[in-house]
């Protein structure tokens, strides 16, 4: 099993859509959550962080982590055509840090 | 401020070509670190360093080699490259290590080895 994981998509989904990003993870350990937006042939930029479970927004975005389920969510609300970007999760603890693959994302006008 | 950048942007390399990649910040961060980024694997992490004339390995840093000679650059080195190293690499710095802090990450440079 790999120690996180993420729906490679692509998902596509129409403009002001809700979208819903997930990741999964194995470390128990992982403490910090982290997502990144990476835009094509760009590298990776922070988009928000959580620290151990619960809910935290910013603006249009939702990140949500259960760590019982070791589970972690980005939600993005009202969707729009410069959302289209592939997003990383990236939990970590320490110096234990690890990136998901990602998940490629297009917003359709 | 540049933030982090990187040089070359592309290269194509015949096998057993040497070559070195460069990285520089202008953020006096402590720590960088190099990534490769392959379609469905992510990120992974080769080398990274932890202050001036230090480095230490990470996930996958066989056939790599780096060097932190100035606190502003890491550089990493393909003593004879393989087929099997392209990809894009990516460079990225950060104050500090793990938590809630964030790496800033370079352009990336693609690199195909023939």
């Amino acid at each position: 099993q790999k120690e996180v994981e993420q729906d490679p998509g692509p998902l596509s989904v129409p403009e002001g859509a809700i979208v819903s990003l997930n990741c999964t993870y194995s470390n128990s350990a992982f403490q910090y959550f982290m997502w990144y937006r990476q835009y094509s042939r760009k590298g990776p930029e922070l988009l928000m962080y959580t620290y151990s479970s619960g809910n935290k927004e910013d603006g249009r975005f939702t990140a949500q982590v259960d760590k019982s389920s070791k589970y972690i969510s980005l939600f993005i609300r009202d969707s729009q055509p410069s959302d289209s970007a592939t997003y990383l999760c990236a939990p970590n603890y320490g110096q234990n840090f690890v990136f998901g693959p990602g998940t490629r994302l297009s917003v359709l006008p | 401020n540049a933030g982090v950048t990187q040089t070359p942007k592309f290269r194509v390399l015949k096998t057993g070509q040497s070559m070195t990649l460069l990285c520089a910040q202008d953020m006096n961060h402590e720590y960088m670190y190099w990534y490769r980024q392959d379609p469905g694997m992510g990120l992974r992490l080769i080398h990274y360093s932890v202050g001036e004339g230090t480095t230490a390995k990470g996930e996958v840093p066989d056939g790599y080699n780096v060097s932190r000679l100035k606190k502003q650059n890491f550089l990493l080195g393909l003593e004879s490259a393989a087929p099997s190293q392209t990809s894009v690499y990516f460079c990225a710095s950060s104050y500090r290590l793990g938590g809630t802090d964030t790496q800033y990450f370079g352009p990336g440079t693609r690199l195909t080895v023939l």
